[in-house]
């Protein structure tokens, strides 16, 4: 089944202790992308990735890194994590940019205290 | 800045009424998608609108992309349960291979 999945799907930390919100997909797709997903705003880009090893800031980069070192993972990772980054996050690919239609993995609820 | 506005916000209707809800910018895209969040997952692509003016339907889902490509509508004609959901627009700007959401509009269909 073509999908993208990510890990974990609930998480709650403290701030300042690192994590890593991981990202895979199976359908081969070049572009991938993180997204951040509050209430009244709609979803915001973090990070995206055209292709491996090519990774790039999106609008609401500050307080997170990313690495695209093989095509199918595309990890989140926060260094050192902040109430104002709780928030649901979404992962998503697709082929060649983002003309095409993204496939979404089904969110990590994100909770900093 | 919100370079996307959705209209309304919140909207709950009885089973069987019609609705439209509204994407609208400033800026010009190159195209316009829409998408439906079921609660729990993640957002599902409903269809792409290229051209302005263009018309597209989806069974009983009808989208326009306006004249401009400023702004498109979603109509639902006569609501179902199942059509439950947030519905977001996202505009693609080709010449910065950038897509941007609009904060969605919650639906929700009472039987």
């Amino acid at each position: 089944e073509a999908q993208v999945t990510q890990n974990p799907r609930y998480l709650i930390t403290v701030t300042g202790k690192k994590l890593t919100v991981t990202c895979s997909q199976n359908m081969n797709h070049e572009y991938m992308s993180w997204y951040r997903q509050d209430p009244g705003l709609g979803l915001r880009q973090i990070y995206y990735s055209m292709n491996v090893e090519v990774t790039d800031k999106g609008d609401v980069p500050e307080g997170y890194k990313v690495s695209r070192k093989e095509k199918r993972n595309f990890p989140l990772i926060l260094e050192s994590p902040s109430p104002n980054q709780t928030s649901l996050y979404f992962c998503a690919s697709s082929l060649k940019g983002t003309g095409r239609e993204q496939f979404f993995g089904p969110g990590t609820r994100l909770t900093v205290l | 800045t919100q370079l996307l506005e959705q209209s309304p916000q919140f909207l709950s209707i009885q089973e069987g009424e019609n609705l439209t809800v509204y994407c609208n910018s400033s800026s010009v895209f190159s195209s316009l998608q829409w998408y439906r969040q079921e609660p729990g997952e993640g957002p599902v692509l409903l269809v792409t609108v290229v051209t302005g003016g263009e018309v597209k339907k989806l069974k009983r889902l009808t989208f326009q992309f306006g004249d401009a490509r400023k702004d498109s509508s979603l109509h639902i004609t006569a609501a179902q349960p199942g059509d439950t959901g947030l519905y977001l627009c996202a505009g693609l700007k080709t010449s910065y291979d950038k897509v941007i959401f609009g904060p969605g509009t919650s639906l929700s269909v009472i039987p």
